[in-house]
């Protein structure tokens, strides 16, 4: 199975700052990797798929890239609505695993 | 719009069954692999269990697997899992969700909690 580490896993941050989430995989999954937002109770929204392409209709504030089995997400400038908790999602291979996940927070 | 309604969470004991569905709309539910995911109250997203268009392939996570049935009637537009052997760390809101890419059309989720 591939293990997904996910890192950090909390992460404090003021609006306007840039911050960055990753991910690196146990093996190599190409670029089948995605990156999900979740606020409380609601279901996850696919920001990035295939690593580094955008979902439409998410702001471009939002990237994603990739080197090797290492994937990172990063938001430009933080936003008020953008405190959330992040999750990558492997789905090279099953059983498709995600992350644990990332809290983002106000500081 | 696209949607999927999840349905039949429930409070059931240690052992028990549950069937749950997702019907979906607004979209050619034929075409598309679907797929399970859950999420115990205060975790992380945990995938449970995918299946092709037809029905003909079907994977699962390691700790659902002979406990856990997916499947699907494409006349009816739905998606069923059926859970047999519930465990107390089966509790959680599970979800449905579009395409083998897992995509971002997921339902609202249903609750299954599993207590005496």
């Amino acid at each position: 199975d591939v293990h997904m580490t996910q890192s950090p896993s909390s992460l404090s941050a003021s609006v306007g700052d840039r911050v960055t989430i990753t991910c690196r995989a146990s093996q190599s999954i190409r670029n089948f990797l995605a990156w999900y937002q979740q606020k409380p109770g609601k279901a996850p929204k696919r920001l990035i798929y295939a690593a580094s392409s955008l979902q439409s209709g998410v702001p471009s504030r939002f990237s994603g890239s990739a080197s090797g089995t290492e994937f990172t997400l990063t938001i430009s400038s933080l936003q008020p609505e953008d405190f959330a908790t992040y999750y990558c999602l492997q789905h090279n291979s099953y059983p498709y695993t995600f992350g644990q996940g990332t809290k983002l927070e106000i500081k | 719009e696209v949607q999927l309604v999840e349905s039949g969470g429930a409070l059931v004991q240690p052992g028990g069954s549950l069937r749950l569905s997702c019907v979906a709309s607004e979209f050619t539910f034929s075409a598309f692999w679907m797929n399970w995911v859950r999420q115990a109250p205060g975790k992380g997203l945990e995938w449970v269990a995918s299946i092709k268009q037809d029905g003909s392939d079907k994977y699962y996570v390691d700790s659902v697997k002979g406990r856990f049935t997916i499947s699907r009637d494409n006349a009816k537009n739905s998606l069923y899992l059926q859970m047999n052997s519930l465990r107390a760390e089966d509790t959680a809101t599970y979800y449905c969700a579009r395409g083998r890419n897992i995509e971002d059309y997921w339902g609202q989720g249903t609750l299954v909690t599993v207590s005496s």
